[in-house]
């Protein structure tokens, strides 16, 4: 089946520090991968996606690459900020799961001024 | 994104009663999802819907939940009697139509006492 594994949080990094949350799944078939930020008290936002291996998705500053040879999908930013703090999900999705996303346990970001 | 609209936003219930959570999709879509967010187990998917129809529902925990689809515009996910483990966040989300990403509402906290 379908899964995604991220890297447990929390993480804390100063306002300007570079940013990766690492990511990597299991999947069938050609699977869609995502980012997903959730700001305290809120929904889940859709952050960044790609739906072919070496797409780069990209948004406000944090990109994250499909590479399938390694199946992975890293979140990168090369200077955060406090507005940043957030809990990142990883997820993909894929035509023979409904389109259902299948999350990775999500990485609590703090950024400190 | 106002894509979904959910009801109530917090909950709180004794042990025994029935809950009702509303989600009202107001852009087109044509697959509606319920996930539950809890810290133990993350995101999970109960159940899916396609054009209204249910597909999977293996994600339910027990027969004690149920969820309708009765139109396009709103869908209900029932607990019956409620239990304290039930206690969680209870996401709806939407696929657009013809796009792998979703959409989700803002959340039903829900905490059975």
């Amino acid at each position: 089946g379908n899964s995604v594994t991220q890297m447990e949080g929390p993480v804390t990094l100063s306002e300007e520090a570079f940013l990766t949350i690492n990511c990597t799944y299991t999947a069938t078939g050609y699977p869609s991968l995502f980012w997903y930020v959730q700001y305290p008290g809120e929904g889940l936002q859709l952050l960044l996606k790609a739906t072919k291996a070496d797409d780069k998705g990209s948004n406000k500053g944090f990109e994250a690459t499909y590479r399938k040879e390694t199946t992975s999908f890293h979140l990168e930013k090369g200077s955060v900020q406090v507005s940043d703090s957030a809990v990142y999900f990883c997820a993909l999705t894929s035509s023979n799961s409904g389109y259902a996303l299948n999350f990775g346990k999500g990485t609590s970001l703090l950024v400190t001024p | 994104d106002a894509g979904v609209i959910q009801s109530p936003r917090h909950e709180v219930t004794e042990m025994g009663q029935e809950v009702t959570l509303r989600c009202k999709p107001i852009s087109g879509h044509n697959s509606l999802f319920w996930y539950r967010q809890t810290m133990m187990r993350g995101l999970e998917l109960l159940i899916y819907f396609n054009n209204n129809v249910p597909i999977d529902d293996s994600g339910m925990p027990e027969d004690r939940f149920s969820a309708k689809m009765p139109n396009a515009s709103f869908s209900t996910l029932k607990i019956q009697p409620s239990e304290p483990r039930d206690s969680a966040v209870y996401f709806c989300a939407i696929n657009r139509q013809g796009g792998t990403e979703a959409f989700f509402g803002q959340g039903t906290r829900l905490t059975v006492v």
